[in-house]
Parts: structure tokens; sequence; C-alpha cells
């Protein structure tokens, strides 16, 4: 079965300081994999994807994330944390019938 | 493009009674789902439309919870008998075949 794993609930990291959240996926057919923004009362916002291709990918406000199939990983990674980065976090992936499974969520806490 | 829509965007009603809430995708979108959210969770997939046809609903409480997506478009996904459980934010999504998920802003369910 797919499954997908986020370690750490809660990061909190200084304004400026490089942001790491961690994403770990299990899947038996090549996997698409996304991660989602969602602020206070609003629905999921899209960051980026990992279809096929490249495996570094870039998304909006910074955001990369690199596709490791050998360790079933998508870290999410951004260099310069902004304030406005403070959400939640979510990892997904979308398998075999479009069927999108997303993990527990990272909040993430910017320090001024 | 207009995105997906949902309604109402808050409910609190007693346990024991029904509640149902609407979605409109993205136009053009075959693929709908609804999401359960319960506060620091990730989202839950409930059921899976693809066109008006079920794909999966393994996860969805099919004595309480049932839900429609009448000529392919909108879709409406009913509780009945509420229980305080039931809480959570309710997300309706929409895609194209092997594109992200589109979200709308949810309905938040307060069960009393």
């Amino acid at each position: 079965a797919q499954s997908v794993t986020q370690l750490g609930s809660h990061v909190s990291v200084s304004e400026g300081a490089l942001v790491l959240l961690r994403c770990n996926y299990s899947s038996s057919v090549p996997p698409y994999l996304f991660w989602y923004v969602q602020y206070p009362n609003q629905g999921l916002q899209l960051l980026l994807k990992y279809t096929t291709g490249a495996t570094l990918v870039k998304g909006i406000n910074g955001f990369e994330a690199e596709f490791k199939k050998s360790e079933t990983s998508f870290h999410l990674t951004k260099p310069s944390a902004h304030m406005s980065d403070a959400a939640e976090y979510f990892c997904a992936v979308k398998t075999s019938y479009d069927k999108v499974i997303f993990g527990p969520g990272t909040s993430l806490s910017v320090i001024p | 493009e207009a995105g997906v829509a949902q309604s109402p965007r808050y409910k609190i009603i007693e346990k024991r009674q029904s509640v149902a809430f609407w979605c409109n995708p993205i136009s053009g979108h075959a693929t709908l789902y609804w999401y359960q959210q319960i506060l620091g969770q990730g989202p839950k997939l409930l059921i899976q439309f693809q066109n008006n046809g079920v794909v999966d609903d393994s996860q969805l409480p099919k004595d309480r919870f049932s839900a429609e997506r009448l000529k392919g478009v909108d879709s409406t996904l009913k509780i009945q008998p509420a229980k305080l459980e039931d809480s959570a934010v309710y997300l309706c999504a929409s895609s194209l075949k092997d594109s992200p998920l589109h979200f709308g802003n949810g309905t938040r369910l307060t069960v009393t």
C-alpha cells in the first residue's frame, strides 16, 4: 500500500535560515510526488511537483525538492526562510488510478 | 480559470443531525476528490470520482456518509447522522489525469 511519512510534525527556523522539510514515501509504481502548503483557514496550494524527468524540481516562493528514488525521499528545501513561509506543509504521492495520499504534515514556524 | 468552489464555508450542527456539502470542480476536470482533514492531521481521502463513477471509497464510513456526483460535474457529500468525531474540514479537489489536485477552501464542520 502507498504511504507518505513526514519526519517532524513541527519545525522551527530563524528568518533567513535554511528550511528543510522531510518526506519519504512508499509506492509500488513510479510515483508522482507533490508538496502542498496550507495557510490558516485556506485550502491546499501546490508548491511543486515531480512527475518524470529532472529529479530536482523548483516551485513557487523559492522552494525546491529533490526526488531520490534510492532513498524513496522527496525532501523540500528553501535556502532562506521568510516570515511568510510559516504554514503547514504536506507531501503527497499520486499513484495508480490517480489516487492521492497525503502525509501527516509539518508545521513550519519562522522566528524573527 | 475559476477555482474549485465549495459551500458552505462553515457549518455548526448538533450530533445526530444531518449535513450536506457542495462542490463545483474546475471545468473539464474529470476526477473529483473529497478529503476529511481533522485538526492537526493530513487530509484523508474519503471518496474519489472519475466523471460520475466511484473510483475509490474504501475509507468512506458508508453507514453515515454518502456522496454523489451528478452528470460528472458537481458533487455533494452528506453525513447522516453526524457524530462528534466528524468535526473536521471537508476539502474538495479536482484534477485532470496525471496532474496535480486543485483544492477548494473547504467547509469547516463543527458537531456539538
